[in-house]
């Protein structure tokens, strides 16, 4: 069974930095992209970020490029997100996605249950 | 940045109806295209990819069409446990993974 187990989420002022991981079982992780898809409260989801499965060829939306890193270790099969210089709006639950293929111009098939980042004034 | 416009906002169906959900990207997105089902408090659901496959145990009272800039998904006629938010997402151009901002099928 696929599993998708995210972490590091929580309260943040702006400005400031959180580390997200998102450890996977029950696959070949190396063999696939996988990806950040966040959701603001009451709203659409966003897709984030990708990474493909060597971790050679990397995605950002316009939104966080610049500010945030995805990255991943095939060899703890986990995948990360570096988030610095937030700011209110990213205010989400972050969610880990495992996309089909190796490549990440494919859909996702198994998300996580995601990890809530919220901002203290 | 690509971008996918899904219409309309919020569609009111009755149980038993059928409904059309129309997704357009800004630029060809050729068939790479998928569709999600969102419920609340739920992960998204994989309907449909490669803009007209079904996903595994997805019934067949969904269908997905289209290709280059303009979709549908069909629900052909909505039973109670598909009243939620569908979503579609283009694969095929750089940056890959864009979502449309949703269409909220509510009850009637």
């Amino acid at each position: 069974e696929v599993l998708l187990v995210e972490s590091g989420g929580g309260l943040v002022q702006p400005g400031g930095s959180l580390r997200l991981s998102c450890a996977a079982s029950g696959f070949t992780f190396s063999s696939y992209a996988m990806g950040w898809v966040r959701q603001a409260p009451g709203k659409g989801l966003e897709w984030v970020s990708s990474i493909d499965g060597r971790g050679g060829s990397t995605y950002y939306a316009d939104s966080v490029k610049g500010r945030f890193t995805i990255s991943r270790d095939n060899s703890k099969n986990t995948l990360y997100l570096q988030m610095d210089s937030l700011r209110a709006e990213d205010t989400a639950v972050y969610t880990c996605a495992k996309l089909r293929s190796t490549s990440c111009y494919t859909w996702v098939d198994c998300w996580g249950q995601g990890t809530l980042v919220t901002f203290s004034s | 940045e690509i971008v996918m416009t899904q219409s309309p906002a919020t569609l009111s169906v009755s149980p038993g109806e059928g409904a059309t959900l129309s997704c357009r990207a800004s630029q060809s997105v050729s068939s790479n295209l998928a569709w999600y089902q969102q419920k609340p408090g739920q992960v998204p659901r994989l309907l449909i990819y490669g803009a007209s496959t079904r996903a595994n145990g997805i019934p067949a009272r969904f269908s997905g069409s289209g290709s280059g800039t303009e979709f549908t998904l069909t629900i052909s006629s909505l039973q109670s446990e598909d009243f939620a938010v569908y979503y579609c997402q283009q694969y095929n151009s750089w940056p890959p993974g864009t979502f449309g901002q949703g269409t909220q099928v509510e009850i009637k």
